[in-house]
C-alpha cells in the first residue's frame, strides 16, 4: 500500500529549530519532497531528496533515510513567517503521494 | 508566483450542476497535474496530462474529467456536483512526465464551495 505519516501539529518558539518527521510507504519510491503551504495558498517547493543524507538549504535542511522509510524536515532560527503547513510527499510510481501536512504553528 | 495559472479563483454553484477549472502551466512545462484539497486533509492526486495525453489517474470520480490541449493548458471538468465535492483544486505543472521525481510548480488553485 501508499502511506504517508506526519504529525498533525506543532508549535515552536520564534529563533527555535524544530524537525518535522516524515514517515512513507510506497510502491517504487523515486524520492521525497517537502512543500510549504501557507493557508488557503499554493504548496511551494522547499527540497526533495533521493540519496541517503542530509541536504541543507539557508535555514531549512532535509534528511532521508531509504532503508527506514523516514525523512525530516529540520527549520532553524524560526520566523514567524515560518507558520505554515509542510507537506510531506513520496514519489511513487508514476505520481507523487501527499501526507495531510503538518501544521507549524511559531509563536514570539 | 509560481508562472501558473487558475481561473476562476473563487467558484460557487449548488449541487446537480457542472463547472470547468481552467490551468494554464508555467512556459515550457509539458506536464499538468489536477489536485483536491479538501479542509484539513492533503493533497489528494487526481489526474496528470503530459503533452496532450493522460499520463497517470489517481483517486479521480468518475463525474470529473479532464483534458489538455494544443497549447498546453488544461481543463478539469466537475459534473453532478455534491456537497462534499467543495474543496480547493489545485493545478501544477512540471517540465516532463515524471513527476514522481520533478518537482512540481502549483497555481493558486481554484476554491469551490457547492451549496
Amino acid at each position: 500500500g501508499q502511506n504517508i505519516d506526519q504529525p498533525t501539529e506543532m508549535t515552536a518558539t520564534e529563533g527555535a529549530i524544530v524537525q518535522i518527521n516524515c514517515t512513507y510507504q510506497t510502491s517504487g519510491f523515486n524520492g521525497l519532497f517537502w512543500y510549504q503551504q501557507h493557508a488557503g495558498e499554493a504548496p511551494t517547493f522547499l527540497s526533495y531528496n533521493v540519496l541517503d543524507g542530509l541536504e541543507e538549504k539557508g535555514r531549512f535542511s532535509s534528511f532521508l533515510s531509504r532503508s527506514k522509510g523516514y525523512s525530516y524536515l529540520l527549520l532553524k532560527e524560526l520566523q514567524m513567517k515560518d507558520s505554515a503547513s509542510y507537506l510531506c510527499a513520496a514519489g511513487g510510481y508514476n505520481k507523487l503521494i501527499f501526507g495531510a501536512g503538518t501544521r507549524l504553528a511559531v509563536h514570539p | 508566483d509560481s508562472g501558473v495559472t487558475q481561473t476562476p479563483k473563487h467558484l460557487i454553484t449548488a449541487t446537480g450542476q457542472r463547472v470547468t477549472l481552467r490551468c494554464s502551466p508555467r512556459s515550457g512545462d509539458l506536464s499538468v497535474y489536477w489536485y483536491q484539497q479538501s479542509l484539513d486533509q492533503g493533497l489528494q492526486f487526481l489526474i496528470q496530462y503530459y503533452n496532450g495525453e493522460e499520463r497517470a489517474k489517481g483517486n479521480i470520480l468518475e463525474r470529473f474529467s479532464a483534458q489538455q490541449f494544443p497549447d498546453l493548458h488544461s481543463e478539469l471538468n466537475l459534473s453532478s456536483l455534491e456537497l462534499g465535492d467543495s474543496a480547493l483544486y489545485f493545478c501544477a505543472s512540471s517540465e516532463w512526465d515524471r513527476g514522481e521525481k520533478e518537482t512540481q510548480y502549483f497555481g493558486p488553485g481554484t476554491r469551490l464551495l457547492v451549496l
